[in-house]
């Protein structure tokens, strides 16, 4: 089966470091896609990893270790705008590109 | 470049009535894909087009269900009968099969309530 996990909901202080965790199970694996979706728009590409460490860009930052089906995306200096859906996604093996979604974490920064 | 178009933006209809989805992807992604996002949820996989071909539908209520992409281009999905269940934002994405990442782009996404 297929099968991906992160928090439901997480809270943080504008400012402050937050760590977003997602472990995955999966047919294969391709690569994993972190997107950031505000409440009623559409999703928005932030990080791509195939290969096992750290992406930084700007204050986000995603990791992956391929042999614990895990990831984190690490948002540093905290800001209001921040506030949003943090959805992790995996493309599995088989080709064509098809990327499966977890549930996604509900981020609130708080002044 | 463009992003992807969609339409419309909201829907509202009574259950059992018909409704359709259009889509306008990217300039040249020859993939496309709807997705459906309920509530609270993450986007599940309806159907992908590679061009104007179908590479999966395996999630898509195909009772219900239908989508076509005519000339690799435009795409439509359109549910006949509409049940209460089906509310929920209709997301279409389109990528490039080459390139480092195939990044999906989204649109802004149809939002229909079946009342």
């Amino acid at each position: 089966g297929q099968n991906i996990d992160q928090p439901t909901e997480m809270t943080a202080t504008e400012g402050a470091i937050v760590q977003i965790n997602c472990t995955y199970q999966t047919s294969g694996f391709n690569g994993l896609f972190w997107y950031q979706q505000h409440a009623g728009e559409a999703p928005t590409f932030l990080s791509y990893n195939v290969l096992d460490g750290l992406e930084e860009k700007g204050r986000f930052s995603s990791f992956l270790s391929r042999s614990k089906g895990y990831s984190y995306l690490l948002l540093k200096e905290l800001q209001m705008k921040d506030s949003a859906s943090y959805l992790c996604a995996v493309r599995g093996g088989g080709g064509y590109n098809k990327l499966i979604f977890g549930a996604g974490t509900r981020l609130a920064v708080h002044p | 470049e463009a992003g992807v178009a969609q339409s419309p933006r909201y829907k509202i209809i009574e259950k059992r009535q018909s409704v359709a989805f259009w889509c306008n992807p990217i300039s040249g992604h020859a993939t496309l894909y709807w997705y459906q996002q309920i509530l609270g949820q993450g986007p599940k996989l309806l159907i992908q087009f590679q061009n104007n071909g179908v590479v999966d539908d395996s999630q898509l209520p195909k009772d219900r269900f239908s989508a076509e992409r005519l000339k690799g281009v435009d795409s439509t999905l359109k549910i006949q009968p509409a049940k209460l269940e089906d509310s929920a934002v209709y997301l279409c994405a389109s990528s490039l099969i080459q390139g480092r990442n195939y990044g999906y782009t989204f649109g802004s996404g149809t939002r229909l309530t079946v009342v």
